[in-house]
């Protein structure tokens, strides 16, 4: 079955540190993959998309790439703020329609 | 134009009470979906309405969950009798249909589930 997989946290960054939450995912043919973010209080909001292989979702400083090779969705940002402090869900979704597959979350704190 | 919504924020309940969770969709939006985050672990996806029909309800964990959308519009989720495992962030999420591609879920704040 499809399923997604995301390193553990929480994760603890001072600010302006580098970021990379790795995400790695097992589907059949080709999903499209996201990045989720959850702010304290408040809904999931997309972070960023890639719908095929070598495509790169970009907002808000985050950068992730599509790696079919690798299977993988690796979410980085050069430079974390306070503000970037959540939970962080990697996602798949197979075709239009379907519901999503997400991964378990990363709770990300970053310290003035 | 108002997001989707849910409602309450946040109830406790004890073990064998019912519970009702409801959810109103962007208007216009025909899909609608149910998910759940149970003790931390990943959001796991429970049904999908398209209008008022029932889709897909693969990821519904038994009987005791009851999903409906009269109309079409808003939906609620009943829980009975509820039980400890059922503790955990239910959330809501509607997407237009008729786009080409995969479209955008749009995700309600949630409504956290307490079962003592």
């Amino acid at each position: 079955g499809n399923s997604v997989t995301q390193m553990e946290g929480p994760v603890t960054l001072s600010e302006e540190a580098f970021l990379t939450i790795n995400c790695t995912y097992t589907a059949t043919g080709y999903p499209s993959l996201f990045w989720y973010v959850q702010y304290p209080g408040e809904g999931l909001q997309l972070l960023l998309k890639a719908t095929k292989a070598d495509d790169k979702g970009s907002n808000k400083g985050f950068e992730a790439t599509y790696r079919k090779e690798t299977t993988s969705f690796h979410l980085e940002k050069g430079s974390v703020q306070v503000s970037d402090s959540a939970v962080y869900f990697c996602a798949l979704i197979r075709n239009y329609g379907q519901n999503f597959v997400f991964g378990p979350g990363t709770r990300l704190s970053v310290l003035p | 134009e108002a997001g989707v919504t849910q409602f309450p924020s946040h109830s406790v309940i004890e073990k064998g009470q019912t519970v009702t969770l409801r959810c109103d969709p962007i208007s216009g939006h025909d899909n609608l979906y149910w998910y759940r985050r149970v003790m931390g672990k990943e959001i796991k996806f429970l049904l999908h309405f398209v209008k008022e029909s029932k889709q897909d309800e693969s990821g519904m964990p038994n009987n005791r969950f009851l999903a409906e959308r009269t109309g079409g519009t808003y939906s609620t989720l009943k829980v009975q009798p509820a039980e400890l495992e059922d503790s955990g962030v239910y959330f809501c999420a509607s997407s237009r249909k008729g786009l080409a591609g995969v479209n955008e879920q749009f995700f309600g704040p949630g409504t956290r589930l307490t079962v003592l």
